[in-house]
């Protein structure tokens, strides 16, 4: 079955500090993988996706089919990127989305 | 106005009342998506419906029933609910079943007493 697991619940960090967040998944066959965010009070929204293989606000995220992770990763994280992020796969026809639990990034002054 | 809307925001209801969640779509998407969002859970895909016709249902009880009368709107009518199916209730669109980027609402905060 298609499960996706974020590990931390939250991370802290200061601001211009590196920050990965983590992503594991298990599928059977070959997933597209997204990577969501939701600022506070606003809605969630797309932040970036494997296939269109970019850097959005700063953050990348390299898909590793051999250890089946998308980790998300930032060289030097703002206070403007607190927020929650989740980690989400498809089928490769898009059909559906399965979402992890969420890991709240906190990135102090 | 534009992008996914969600009504109402916040709704109290008993185990024994009939209520509806709304959801209306400005961006000519032809998909649409009710999720449920627990505490301390995943989101959990609910219903998908792709140019009107329901493509699934994630083995949801039958006390929520959807309804997609147009590509543009998409309800959640709820019956006899448990106050375990508190939670938010997220609705999201895409162009189509296959585009990969989904647009969420803001949800609609339901308390079952």
């Amino acid at each position: 079955a298609q499960r996706v697991t974020q590990p931390e619940k939250l991370l802290s960090v200061f601001k211009g500090a590196p920050v990965e967040l983590k992503c594991n998944y298990s599928y059977s066959g070959s997933p597209e993988l997204f990577w969501y965010v939701q600022y506070s009070r606003q809605r969630l929204q797309l932040l970036l996706r494997h296939i269109s293989r970019e850097s959005i606000k700063g953050f990348t995220a390299d898909l590793n089919k051999g250890e089946t992770s998308f980790h998300l990763k930032k060289p030097f994280a703002q206070e403007e990127d607190s927020a929650m992020y989740y980690c989400a796969l498809s089928p490769y026809n898009f059909n559906k989305f399965y979402f992890g639990s969420g890991t709240k990034l906190n990135v102090k002054p | 106005e534009t992008g996914v809307t969600q009504t109402p925001r916040h709704l109290v209801m008993g185990m024994t009342n009939k209520k509806s969640l709304k959801c209306e779509q400005h961006l000519g998407h032809n998909a649409m998506y009710w999720y449920k969002q627990s505490a301390k859970k995943p989101l959990e895909l609910m219903f998908v419906y792709n140019f009107k016709e329901q493509t699934e249902n994630n083995s949801v009880p039958s006390r929520f029933s959807p309804e997609c009368p147009n590509s543009s709107h998409l309800f959640l009518h709820l019956h006899t609910l448990q106050p375990e199916d508190s939670a938010l209730y997220l609705c999201a669109s895409s162009q189509d079943q296959y585009t990969g980027e989904l647009f969420f609402g803001e949800g609609s905060r339901l308390t079952v007493l």
